[in-house]
């Protein structure tokens, strides 16, 4: 069974860019999320799909974040316009139907904002 | 603001010892807690998952739950130079769906 794949796995913008990142949970996993690790610091929940629908995004930084996972399958997290504290790792981690909400991360995007 | 705290280490034993990983967390409501194993560069490995007062094995690793003490903990019997990585403790919110991560433990087993 495939694991959580994300693209690209770096990524280098300037200030001001835009840039996308995506991830494909595992094969039937309804439960979608993305977290953050800023460099020095713990991993951060960013938000949280069901399907199609945001279930939770109290932890998106702001509004020039923008997560979509139209169709319930793969998910995109576009930021736009990039700022230099945006630098860090993006999680995607995915899940089943489990009570217990285990949880299985991708190999994250290293985004860089120069 | 909800924590996990994690000794950041680093946390050197010789092979063929137990490494002893220990984690606190704020927040009482927490009922599930995960741990998972971290590589330079690589993404996180869910190891053990724990959510009942007591203590839990899978091969080499035990976790320990202690809800009273509000502490979670991971052992690694016969510790190898291939455990040594981060190893990150997590507990799930309130809401049952976002992961709070502590900032890791990196643990060093020297052969």
């Amino acid at each position: 069974e495939a694991g959580v794949t994300q693209f690209p796995s770096h990524s280098v913008i300037e200030k001001g860019q835009t840039v996308t990142l995506r991830c494909d949970p595992i094969s039937g996993h309804d439960n979608l999320y993305w977290y953050r690790r800023v460099m020095g610091k713990e991993i951060k929940f960013l938000l949280h799909f069901v399907k199609e629908s945001k279930q939770d995004e109290s932890g998106m930084p702001n509004n020039r974040f923008l997560a979509e996972r139209t169709g319930g399958t793969y998910s995109t997290l576009k930021v736009q316009p990039a700022e230099l504290e945006d630098s860090g790792v993006y999680f995607c981690a995915s899940g089943g139907t489990s009570r217990y909400n285990e949880q299985f991360f991708g190999p994250g995007t290293r985004l860089t904002v120069l | 603001q909800k924590e996990v705290e994690q000794n950041s280490g680093p946390l050197s034993v010789p092979e063929g010892a137990i490494a002893s990983l220990n984690c606190t967390y704020s927040d009482r409501v927490s009922q599930s807690f995960f741990w998972y194993r971290q590589y330079s560069g690589k993404s996180p490995e869910l190891i053990m998952s724990i959510y009942s007062n007591g203590d839990k094995e899978d091969g080499r690793f035990t976790a320990q739950l202690n809800k009273a003490s509000q502490y979670v903990s991971l052992l690694i019997r016969d510790s190898q130079p291939s455990d040594s990585a981060t190893y990150l403790c997590a507990a799930l919110n309130q809401a049952g769906t976002a992961l709070i991560f502590g900032k890791g433990t990196t643990l060093s087993v020297s052969s």
